[in-house]
């Protein structure tokens, strides 16, 4: 089956320092991979997507970047953190059927302080 | 660029009667797929149920029922029977039916309170 792994699921960094989150999928290949941002109260913010490797589409541009090294492993980078970059970070994937839904993982909590 | 809005950030409902969720999406495409996600406290985001554009039949799914509108370019949600937990953030998303547009654009989410 199926499994989605998204680390670490809370995390604290000082203004300015890097930050780097990572999915990785098991139990199919060539997926649709995503993410998502989530400020507090408020509602999923698509970030990237990805349809294949080294194939990243920026939705929002931001202090944040994409990369998809392997086939089932999409990382989520910044060079520098802004207090705005706080929130609650989903990584899904998807097969590539429109009908179909999307799995998502636990999630990662970050604060920027 | 497609929109979802849903314009109820907050509703409530008495256990075991019926409450209504409304989503409103904006796009210029004839094919495209609808869905209602639910996130309970634990935040773990759940599909409740799925439209697809050219179905005229609104989709069922036990107690989570749609009522969609195409012309009106409405996508709302019908809880019946609701229980303690049916409690969560419920999110309207669309997306695109051709291939090649693979992403998923979400509301920003209406939260709902089961009232015991």
């Amino acid at each position: 089956s199926q499994t989605i792994h998204q680390w670490p699921a809370t995390l604290v960094q000082p203004v300015g320092s890097p930050l780097s989150l990572e999915c990785t999928v098991e139990g199919t290949s060539n997926p649709n991979l995503y993410w998502y941002r989530q400020a507090a109260g408020r509602g999923l913010q698509l970030l990237f997507y990805s349809v294949g490797i080294g194939q990243i589409s920026s939705e929002v541009p931001q202090n944040l970047s994409a990369s998809r090294p392997q086939d089932r492993q999409f990382i989520l980078s910044s060079k520098k953190l802004l207090l705005s970059d706080s929130g609650f970070y989903l990584c899904a994937w998807s097969v590539h059927t429109p009908l179909e839904k999307l799995f998502f993982g636990s999630g990662t909590q970050l604060s920027v302080l | 660029a497609q929109t979802v809005t849903q314009s109820q950030p907050e509703m409530s409902v008495q256990e075991a009667e019926t409450v209504t969720l409304s989503c409103t999406y904006d796009t210029s495409e004839s094919d495209y797929y609808l869905f209602w996600y639910k996130q309970p406290p634990s935040r773990q985001m759940i599909l409740v149920i799925r439209q697809e554009a050219y179905k005229q039949q609104n989709a069922t799914e036990n107690r989570f029922s749609v009522n969609f509108q195409k012309a009106a370019k409405s996508f709302s949600l019908k809880i019946s029977d609701s229980q303690l937990g049916d409690a969560a953030m419920y999110f309207c998303a669309y997306r695109s039916g051709g291939f090649g547009n693979e992403k998923l654009t979400f509301g920003t989410g209406t939260r709902l309170t089961i009232i015991p």
